[in-house]
């Protein structure tokens, strides 16, 4: 199973709005609604984001929103604070009891 | 929110077996499901496998019957075991609680890098 294509990097101003796309298959993304994203500082371990396409964990602001659109799932951050640069990675289900990721974004926020 | 910590040794030759454990406290194994994931310097994350406290196990296909997990109720930890290790098994292995459902992972460990060398 390959894994999900997703941009290496994206930027924004303290304030601004910016979204992470992350591209799969009918047989991942399109085919099933077990997206999750994480967000990873460097040397830190990923903190879930996002889950089930849409869905936020409790404590995670209501700034990071998740969407999909066929064989494409989103993350939006809006309202960019400076402790949102890090690196985002995007997961789905697979089917076939297989789970992959997508290569990261490294954002910015300048 | 549980705890997990990931244990073994940071330095396997070639072609002999890694063996990493993750102790989980907190909370008890015995609800959840538990992944073991990795992450080569520089690069994504890749999903191993995940294990229920009964022993059910499922693994990543790409990684060809090289792996093994296990539970251990008693002491609240479970396994991990990759054998016929290469260059390309170096990364920074990770052990997660996993949620609702074992496909998005709520806690982490802090990571253990595992190099592959002689």
């Amino acid at each position: 199973q390959s894994a999900l294509t997703q941009p290496p990097s994206a930027s924004g101003s303290p304030g601004q709005s910016v979204t992470i796309s992350c591209t799969g298959s009918s047989s991942d993304i399109g085919g099933y609604n077990y997206v999750s994203w994480y967000k990873q500082h460097p040397g830190k371990a990923p903190k879930l984001m996002i889950y089930d396409v849409s869905e936020r964990p409790s404590g995670v602001p209501d700034r990071f929103s998740g969407s999909k659109s066929g064989n494409t799932a989103s993350l939006t951050v809006s309202g960019l604070q400076a402790e949102d640069e890090a690196d985002y990675y995007c997961s789905s289900y697979a089917g076939s009891n297989n789970l992959i990721f997508g290569g990261g974004t490294k954002l910015t926020v300048l | 929110q549980v705890q997990l910590q990931e244990s073994g040794p940071g330095l396997v030759k070639p072609s002999e077996t890694l063996s990493l454990t993750c102790t989980v406290s907190g909370g008890s194994i015995r609800s959840y499901y538990w992944s073991w994931l990795r992450q080569p310097a520089g690069s994504g994350l890749e999903w191993i496998g995940r294990i229920y406290f009964t022993g059910n196990t499922i693994y990543n296909p790409s990684l060809k019957g090289r792996v093994t997990m296990s539970v251990d109720t008693s002491k609240n930890q479970f396994s991990l075991k990759l054998n016929s290790v290469t260059a390309a098994d170096t990364a920074v292995y990770y052990c997660a609680r996993g949620g609702e459902r074992w496909l998005q992972f709520d806690d982490w460990g802090q990571g253990t890098l595992v190099t592959v060398s002689s």
